[in-house]
């Protein structure tokens, strides 16, 4: 079975801290995402990697940054965060030309 | 412009009826595909099912089908036999942007909230 692992399931950080979202996959993927997903918006595409070292902005990649240094792993970095970045964040991965995505379990982050 | 629409925020069905939830795309690639996936109150994303551009049938997974009209740019999910377990938050979404041989991102849909009553 394909195993996507966010680092944590619940967080709470302070307006200004900088965050780390780690995700972890077991299947030697290509593809990784970051989403967003807020109640009446669905999931917002963050940042997606296709490779090592690569990526591409999502549609709201706005106060987000990435790193892929191993294939396995993707982080979700806030530089500084703010109260807007509340939300439910979930990591995904997919076999680059494979079609189904594997998501993690979320990360529901509160910044207070 | 939005990439996917789903028109219905919530829907209600009787337990053992049919139900279809509404999906339509925006894309110019002639190469996409379309999913659904099923969100349950604990969070998890479950893939249900999966529709390439190309393909010439509509695609069946037990009792979930993918109505598939290409020419309306629609891709509605049809759930048979409707069962409490369905109660969901069901997404469509569409790869689309192909990068460097077979790359490409998933976009999402806002969502439709499926409440079955017994």
């Amino acid at each position: 079975d394909v195993k996507v692992t966010q680092s944590s399931r619940y967080l709470v950080k302070r307006t200004g801290e900088k965050v780390f979202l780690e995700c972890v996959q077991d299947m030697d993927h290509e593809n990784m995402f970051w989403y967003r997903q807020d109640p009446g918006l669905g999931l917002r595409l963050i940042y997606f990697s296709y490779d090592v070292k690569m990526k591409e902005k999502g549609d709201i990649p706005e106060g987000y940054s990435v790193s892929r240094e191993k294939k396995e792993r993707f982080s979700l970095i806030l530089e500084s965060a703010s109260t807007n970045q509340t939300s439910m964040y979930l990591c995904a991965s997919r076999e680059g030309g494979g079609t189904e995505a594997f998501f993690g379990q979320g990360t529901r982050l509160t910044v207070v | 412009a939005q990439k996917i629409t789903q028109t219905q925020p919530g829907m209600f069905v009787q337990e053992k009826e049919a139900v279809t939830l509404d999906c339509t795309y925006d894309t110019s690639d002639p190469s996409y595909g379309l999913f659904w996936y099923k969100q349950p109150s604990s969070g998890e994303m479950i893939f249900l099912i999966y529709q390439g551009s190309y393909d010439q049938q509509n695609a069946t997974e037990g009792r979930y089908s993918l109505n598939f009209q290409k020419a309306r740019k629609s891709a509605n999910l049809v759930i048979s036999a409707s069962q409490l377990g369905d109660s969901a938050m069901y997404f469509c979404a569409m790869r689309e942007g192909r990068l460097r041989g077979s790359n490409y991102k998933l976009t999402f849909g806002k969502g439709t909230l499926l409440t079955v009553n017994p």
